[in-house]
C-alpha cells in the first residue's frame, strides 16, 4: 500500500522559512516523479512543484519560483520542499503526491504564515 | 485565476447522471492527458480518472471521463450521497511547464 506522510508544517512569520518533508513507502520511490500541491483556505488546488524520478529536473509554479526548492533523497525515500521568503498567501495545506499527476496523495500538512 | 475552466457548482438527485466540464487550450488539454480528482473536505484528494478516461483500481465504473480537443468532461452516473465533494480537473501545460488545475466544481447531491 502506498503511503505518503507529510511533516514540517506550522506557524511561521512573514519572511520566514520552513522545510516540508514527505516520507514515502509502498512503491519504488526512486522510479517515481514526485510533486507538491497546496490548497489555501477556501480556495482550490494549486500545483506548486514537481521533481523527476532522478531529481535532475525540477518544475515550479510562477508563484513560488525563486523562493521554494524541491528536492528528494532516495536513500531515505523522502521528498522535501524548502520554502523561503514566505508570504501570507503561502498559507495553505500542502500535499505531496506520487508522480506529476498525483497518483497517490498524502494527508497534507498545514502551513500558516502570520505574525 | 485558473486557466482550466470548470463550473463552480453542479447538482443532482440520487440516481441521476451529472457531468462536469473542463475547458482549456491547445497548450494543456489539447496536447496532454487530462486528470480528474475528487476531494472531500478534511481528507486527501483522490485520483478519479487518469489519462483522459482511465479509472484507477477501486474507482467505481459510475465515474467516467472523456476528452475532445481542448475540452473534457467527467460523468457520474447513478449519483449517490457520498459523491458530494469537490471535483478538479488537471492537465500539464506545455507553455507554463507546469500542472494546471481547474478551479474546482462543488457537487451537491440533493
Amino acid at each position: 500500500e502506498v503511503q505518503l506522510l507529510e511533516s514540517g508544517g506550522g506557524l511561521v512569520p512573514p519572511g520566514g522559512s520552513l522545510r516540508l518533508s514527505c516520507a514515502a513507502s509502498g512503491f519504488i520511490f526512486s522510479s517515481s516523479a514526485m510533486s507538491w500541491v497546496r490548497q489555501a483556505p477556501g480556495k482550490g488546488l494549486e500545483w506548486v512543484s514537481s521533481i523527476s524520478a532522478t531529481g535532475g529536473r525540477t518544475f515550479y509554479a510562477d508563484s513560488v519560483k525563486g523562493r521554494f526548492t524541491i528536492s528528494r533523497d532516495s536513500s531515505k525515500n523522502t521528498l522535501y520542499l524548502q520554502m523561503n521568503s514566505l508570504r501570507g498567501d503561502d498559507t495553505a495545506v500542502y500535499y505531496c503526491g506520487q508522480e506529476i499527476w498525483f497518483e497517490n496523495w498524502g494527508q497534507g500538512t498545514l502551513v500558516t504564515v502570520s505574525s | 485565476q485558473s486557466v482550466l475552466t470548470q463550473p463552480p457548482s453542479a447538482s443532482g438527485t440520487p440516481g441521476q447522471r451529472v457531468t462536469i466540464s473542463c475547458s482549456g487550450s491547445s497548450s494543456n488539454i489539447g496536447s496532454n492527458y487530462l486528470y480528474w480528482y475528487q476531494h472531500l473536505p478534511g481528507t486527501a484528494p483522490k485520483l478519479l480518472i487518469y489519462r483522459n478516461d482511465q479509472r484507477p483500481s477501486g474507482v467505481p465504473d459510475r465515474f467516467s471521463g472523456s476528452k475532445s480537443g481542448t475540452s473534457a468532461s467527467l460523468a457520474i452516473s447513478g449519483l449517490r450521497s457520498e459523491d458530494e465533494a469537490d471535483y478538479y480537473c488537471a492537465a500539464w501545460d506545455d507553455s507554463l511547464s507546469g500542472l494546471l488545475f481547474g478551479g474546482g466544481t462543488k457537487l451537491d447531491v440533493l
